[in-house]
């Protein structure tokens, strides 16, 4: 069956960073999302991967390891503005998205 | 930016009225989508759309439908509403075009059921 892990819940301090780890398998492979997605509102578009490696937009970076099903987000920085729930979701051989459950990202002062 | 906008945030309704979810978004996308989300589950794929008058289940169709009269609009219908259908429904919208085929979604319509 097709399956994508991330923690429930993480917690971090301010300024400090933090890496929300993602595990998947799905039928094919057509890339891995990160979405932010705030209390209470809609999920917006962090980043993509397909292709191994790290890419880094800002304070975020995300990474992907296709060989071992893996992906994780990386927050610089960490700003109060950065709590927030973060979904990871594999694209399959049909261009359908699996989401994970989402971790929720708990930053304190 | 892309605009994807949801008819209500709120709504609350009883065991077995109709309800019709509405979505609509502005930039030409071909591909729509309707989904729910639960409190510890991912978002789950309901139906969706790569064109006008054109709909495929997702995977969790029951109980529910949709309809795509026109390019920019996405109804999600209910068509005898349960409590078990007490969610946060989640409008999406993609280009359709290539394999980066980022969704963007509306705010969410959050349905009682009682």
């Amino acid at each position: 069956g097709q399956n994508i892990d991330q923690p429930t819940e993480m917690t971090a301090t301010e300024g400090a960073i933090v890496q929300i780890n993602c595990t998947y398998q799905t039928s094919g492979f057509n890339g891995l999302f990160w979405y932010q997605q705030h209390a209470g509102e809609a999920p917006t578009f962090l980043s993509y991967n397909v292709l191994d490696g790290l890419e880094e937009k800002g304070r975020f970076s995300s990474f992907l390891s296709r060989s071992k099903g893996y992906s994780y987000l990386l927050l610089k920085e960490l700003q109060m503005k950065d709590s927030a729930s973060y979904l990871c979701a594999a694209m399959d051989s049909n261009y359908q998205l699996i989401w994970g459950a989402g971790t929720k990202l708990i930053i304190k002062p | 930016d892309v605009k994807v906008t949801q008819s209500s945030r709120y709504l609350v309704k009883r065991t077995g009225e109709k309800v019709f979810l509405e979505c609509v978004q502005d930039m030409d996308h071909e591909n729509m989508f309707w989904y729910r989300q639960d409190p510890g589950l991912g978002l789950r794929l309901i139906y969706f759309s790569y064109d006008v008058k054109m709909k495929e289940k997702g995977d969790i169709p029951e109980g529910y439908s949709v309809s795509r009269e026109k390019k920019e609009r996405f109804s999600l219908i209910l068509e005898s509403a349960s409590t078990n259908q007490t969610s946060m429904y989640l409008c999406a919208s993609s280009s359709g075009q290539g394999t980066t085929d980022t969704q963007y979604f509306g705010p969410g319509t959050r349905l009682t059921v009682l």
